[in-house]
């Protein structure tokens, strides 16, 4: 079975540090992997989306990237972070040939 | 672009009663349909979907939705509320004509109490 993991569960950072999450599916290959962003625990915003190994399309410019070294290997990154990246951060995995998307457990940013 | 309108941002609902989480969309050409739930510092889950068929489809837990192509609905439901569905649930829509890449815009989520 396909299981997703990300890590770390939790971070707190400082104004303008860098930022590496990181994220890992297991149990499939060539899946497509998403990085989703929610504030305030409410409404999901996607940031990135990857269909493959150094393939990454960005939905909102901000001071975040994207990398996918490895083709079930996903990580956020960004070299100074804002106050307002803080959130929680979801990765998510899907097929093209079929439908729905899968969520890892997320990481809960706070960045002060 | 496509659309999801969850107009509840939160359902309260004994325990032992129905349940109805509300949830329109707009998207061009046929959609595809989903509801996820998530519970408090985790990811979502995935409930359900609607690619084709049958309007009535059934999920996990005992979840249900129901597809309204004139109503441009899908509302989640379920006969007998559990103190434990109390959760964020989240509706998504994909237009069945996107890319490869398979995108879910979502709603903004309906908070579902259920009292004991």
């Amino acid at each position: 079975s396909q299981t997703i993991h990300q890590w770390p569960a939790t971070l707190v950072q400082p104004v303008g540090s860098p930022l590496s999450l990181e994220c890992t599916v297991e149990g499939t290959s060539n899946p497509n992997l998403y990085w989703y962003r929610q504030a305030a625990g409410r409404g999901l915003q996607l940031l990135f989306y990857s269909v493959g190994i150094g393939q990454i399309s960005s939905e909102v410019p901000q001071n975040l990237s994207a990398s996918r070294p490895q083709d079930r290997q996903f990580i956020l990154s960004s070299k100074k972070l804002l106050l307002s990246d803080s959130g929680f951060y979801l990765c998510a995995w899907g097929m093209t040939a079929s439908h729905e998307q899968y969520f890892g457990p997320g990481t809960r940013l706070t960045v002060t | 672009a496509q659309s999801v309108a969850q107009p509840e941002d939160q359902v309260n609902v004994a325990e032992g009663n129905p349940l109805t989480v509300k949830c329109t969309y707009s998207v061009s050409g046929n959609p595809y349909l989903f509801w996820y739930v998530q519970y408090p510092n985790r990811g979502l889950q995935f409930l359900l979907k609607y690619i084709t068929g049958d309007n009535l489809v059934k999920g996990s837990y005992g979840f249900e939705a129901e597809f309204n192509k004139s109503q441009t609905s899908f509302h989640l439901k379920k006969p007998s509320a559990l103190v434990s569905d109390s959760a964020l649930y989240f509706c998504a829509v994909r237009p069945t004509s996107s890319g490869s890449a398979r995108q879910l815009t979502f709603g903004s989520g309906t908070q579902l109490t259920v009292l004991p």
